[in-house]
């Protein structure tokens, strides 16, 4: 069975701050994608990023870098330099290649205060 | 780029009624849509899978006489739930699958459902 946890229920850091969140998966599957997402207040999931199960080159963008390990699989997402708009909820998600059945994480919600 | 929308995006309704929420992929065509619901300050649980033109895969303890779920076109997935109840007050997304970009799954807004 495929499963997603997310460790950390809620992260409060002071802007600028460096935060790690973090992400560990299960499957079965040997090709999969790994997803972040953002939720903000409005509810509405904004895409961060997709890797595939044969990718495991970290990713920078911006102030935002992941990091996958599939030796442990886990798949932490890393924001630099925080600032007060980065204040959401963080979901984790696994997805097979075949049916687009995505599992969720339980999230992480961060708060970055000013 | 492709994008899915969901109607209405907000609604009340007194308990014993039914709602219908509407998710449209606006300029794609999608075989496959997907239901979630998520309760406040909780992850996103899939409720089914919504195939056009067949029923609906609805996971482990999704009612679906509760919740139905019609996938007449391939634009359109509608959910339905009946007889309404507080407890059924959530936030509902759907989302495409199977269409556009392989690798490329879209999520609707969501509506948020308050059932007085």
């Amino acid at each position: 069975a495929q499963k997603v946890t997310q460790a950390q229920t809620e992260i409060s850091v002071v802007e600028k701050e460096d935060v790690t969140l973090d992400c560990v998966y299960e499957t079965r599957d040997t090709t999969y994608y790994l997803f972040w997402y953002k939720q903000p207040p409005s509810g509405e999931l904004v895409f961060l990023i997709r890797r595939n199960s044969f990718d495991e080159q970290n990713e920078i963008s911006g102030r935002y870098s992941w990091n996958f390990q599939k030796s442990t699989s886990s798949f932490n997402f890393t924001i630099t330099a925080s600032q007060v708009v980065d204040s959401a909820v963080y979901f984790c998600a696994l997805r097979d290649t075949g049916g687009f059945k995505t599992i969720f994480g339980a999230g992480t919600r961060l708060f970055v205060k000013a | 780029g492709a994008v899915v929308s969901q109607h209405p995006s907000w609604v009340i309704c007194k308990s014993g009624t039914s709602v219908k929420i509407e998710c449209r992929s606006l300029d794609f065509q999608a075989t496959t849509m997907f239901w979630y619901r998520q309760f406040p300050k909780q992850s996103l649980m899939l409720m089914a899978t919504s195939n056009e033109g067949s029923k609906a895969t609805y996971e482990q303890g999704v009612e679906k006489d509760k919740f139905l779920i019609n996938h007449a076109s391939l634009t359109l997935s509608t959910l339905t739930v009946t007889s309404a109840h507080p407890e059924d007050s959530s936030f509902y997304i759907c989302s495409s699958g199977g269409g556009g970009s392989e690798e490329t799954q879209y999520f609707g807004p969501g509506t948020r459902l308050l059932v007085l």
